[in-house]
């Protein structure tokens, strides 16, 4: 149990263009969801909470108008990187803390972002 | 300033060989997490630590959480290269988990 999934799992765009990112929780209810950036041989970076239904809350220094987080519902949660450029090539986590378990977070597999 | 300080950042060891890694702060936790992330894929959770010198095992891997639970320590016996890989400590903050810069680890044949 307490799956989490990501897709796409590697996604490479073109500069200026959009791309989503979406979460899943797939045999647990989410109610609040995270983002992480992660750069090469680095640590999780939190980039914003999001509770469904709600505003996400964003971390210091992550622009909420480029990274735009939409948790509609309890079992998933989508991340918009808008008109993106080269630098925000990263690895992007996704987490989900269940209603239940709420000291507890459970990762997705993560997605490879290269913006060209 | 980091909460969590990892060290070492970096350990290359040949297999069959021990190790430790630490976890260490200045303020106190009501508990820490180990995480283990594989190249390309998200950290999973290995074990939660909650009472001060507390010891728990997980087959080749000993964690152990400071008596003044502001420390921990991961103890891997009998290194494989299945062992390669960031270890993450991290400690649940106000409504969200911080974790340590990490420690990479290879594991050589």
């Amino acid at each position: 149990g307490a799956v989490v999934s990501q897709h796409p799992s590697r996604v490479i765009c073109k500069s200026g263009t959009s791309v989503k990112i979406e979460c899943r929780s797939l045999d647990f209810q989410a109610t609040t969801m995270f983002w992480y950036r992660q750069f090469p041989k680095q640590s999780l970076m939190l980039m914003a909470t999001s509770n469904e239904g709600s505003k996400a809350t964003y971390e210091q220094g992550v622009e909420k108008d480029k990274f735009l987080i939409n948790h509609a519902s309890l079992t998933l949660s989508t991340l918009t990187v808008t008109s993106a450029h080269p630098e925000d090539s990263s690895f992007y986590i996704c987490s989900a803390e269940g209603a239940v378990l709420t000291d507890t977070q459970y990762f997705g597999p993560g997605t490879r972002l290269t913006v060209l | 300033t980091q909460l969590l300080e990892q060290s070492p950042q970096f350990l290359s060891i040949q297999e069959g060989e021990n190790l430790t890694v630490y976890c260490n702060s200045s303020s106190v936790f009501s508990s820490l997490q180990w995480y283990r992330q594989e190249p390309g894929e998200g950290p999973v959770l290995l074990v939660t630590v909650v009472t001060g010198g507390e010891v728990k095992k997980l087959k080749r891997l000993t964690f152990q959480f400071g008596d003044a639970r502001k420390d921990s320590s991961l103890h891997i016996t009998a290194a494989q290269p299945g062992d390669t890989g960031l270890y993450l400590c991290g400690i649940q903050g106000a409504q969200k988990l911080v974790f340590g810069q990490g420690t990479r680890l290879t594991i050589n044949p």
